[in-house]
């Protein structure tokens, strides 16, 4: 089968750098995408890692080891604004079938 | 361009009632998907289809049924709604990656 893990909850000041973290276990494993959604909003495609190493969009970037099954999502220049929930969601192929797992979502507070 | 539309955006059901959510894209996606998200539980997929006339089961299909007779559109029924399917309802769509999904803005049902 397949899972995922993400923390439940993280909080950080307003101005810093915070790390969400994610692992999983799946076969056929093709990548690892990351979704915003604001409380009451829809999810919003941030970020998409096929191969190891750190993709930067913004203060937004996305790292992969595949060889650990890990990834995180790392937010830089904290603002309000990015008070959110974050999904971290695996691409996978079975059978010829390709699939998107979502996690359970990382609820991040950013405090003043 | 709208993206991806849901109606409608809110619902309230009595056991045993049925209704039928619909999800319209104009990004000339092929794919297109249906989620449940409740609490601390992520995004589950219902149903989802690659493609005109084609559906297929996700992780949680009881109880649910999809068609997807033009390409723009993605339509969930639900025969006889029950409590456990208060739920909010995401409709999406991907180009065939399915990695970056575009998501509608939601339907909150409630079966009372």
């Amino acid at each position: 089968g397949q899972s995922l893990e993400q923390p439940s909850e993280v909080t950080a000041v307003e101005g810093a750098i915070v790390q969400i973290n994610c692992t999983y276990q799946t076969s056929g494993f093709y990548g690892l995408s990351w979704y915003q959604q604001h409380d009451g909003g829809a999810p919003t495609f941030l970020s998409y890692n096929a191969l190891d190493g750190l993709e930067e969009t913004g203060r937004f970037s996305s790292f992969l080891s595949r060889s650990d099954s890990y990834g995180y999502l790392l937010l830089q220049e904290l603002q309000m604004k990015d008070s959110a929930s974050y999904f971290c969601a695996v691409r996978s192929y079975s059978g010829g079938y390709q699939k998107v797992t979502f996690g359970t979502g990382t609820k991040l507070q950013v405090i003043p | 361009n709208a993206g991806v539309t849901q109606t409608p955006k809110f619902r309230v059901l009595k056991t045993g009632q049925s209704m039928t959510l619909l999800c319209a894209q104009d990004m000339n996606h092929e794919y297109m998907y249906w989620y449940r998200q409740d609490p601390g539980m992520g995004l589950r997929l219902i149903h989802y289809s690659v493609g005109e006339g084609t559906t297929a089961k996700g992780e949680v299909p009881d109880g649910y049924n999809v068609s997807r007779l033009k390409k723009q559109n993605f339509l969930l029924g639900l025969e006889s709604a029950a409590p456990s399917q208060t739920s909010v309802y995401f409709c999406a769509s991907s180009y065939e990656k399915a990695y970056e999904q575009y998501f509608g803005p939601g339907t909150r049902l409630t079966v009372t």
